[in-house]
């Protein structure tokens, strides 16, 4: 039930894009993106619900597609305190927000 | 506002001795998760609560238990720990409706020698 995600790591400059994706094998009901910090909690981003729009938190955007069980999130014009572990988690239950996370996609970005 | 809070912060077990993480919701939360993450990888769902009651559970074994008491505040059980429970446990709050955010406190860093 753990989605996969993909790069595993990348390192952008101060300005550059970014497409963090995730996959299930499952039907989905809504996906949850997470960024963590080293030693931090994760901090909740965005959520996206099967059936609806694709979401924005200031630079960062995220579409979900339910036929191919795929979540992308979309960082635009990076900034430093975008670094962090990205992670994506899915629930498959309509009713439910327990939440299988993905491995993680660490993000890196420099001056 | 208090966020979600955690105690304690860190913990050192030795193998087949028990264990008891305590989690405090957000206020106005009625729903506790719990997650497992190891080291370099990503949270993975235990159990969650809510009226008192396990009302999901991940692929873990028996041996993880919980209790979630009338002000919503939850506890996480391990017995006969093991080395390979050594792990961040984070408690997440949330409202019971299925689409609300969940709310991460900083975790209780459990190591087991």
């Amino acid at each position: 039930q753990q989605p996969v995600q993909s790069p595993q790591a990348v390192i952008l400059r101060e300005g550059e894009d970014a497409v963090i994706n995730c996959s299930s094998s499952k039907a989905l009901y809504s996906v949850h993106w997470y960024r963590q910090k080293h030693g931090e909690a994760p901090v909740f981003l965005m959520i996206l619900l099967k059936g609806g729009e694709q979401m924005r938190h200031e630079k960062i955007s995220a579409s979900f597609n339910e036929k191919k069980q795929q979540s992308s999130l979309y960082l635009t014009a990076s900034q430093l305190s975008y670094s962090g572990t990205y992670f994506c988690g899915t629930c498959d239950q309509t009713g439910a927000n327990n939440l299988f996370f993905g491995t993680g996609t660490r993000l890196t970005v420099i001056p | 506002d208090a966020g979600v809070t955690q105690s304690p912060t860190h913990l050192i077990k030795t193998r087949g001795q028990q264990v008891t993480l305590r989690c405090s919701p957000k206020s106005g939360h009625d729903t506790v998760s719990w997650y497992q993450q190891a080291l370099g990888q990503g949270p993975q769902f235990i159990f969650q609560y809510y009226e008192e009651e396990e009302r999901q559970r991940g692929n873990f074994p028996d041996r993880f238990s919980g209790h979630q008491f009338p002000n919503y505040s939850s506890e996480l059980n391990v017995n006969a720990l093991l080395l390979g429970d050594s792990a961040l446990y984070l408690c997440a709050s949330s409202l019971e409706l299925s689409y609300n955010e969940q709310f991460f406190g900083p975790g209780t860093r459990l190591t087991v020698l």
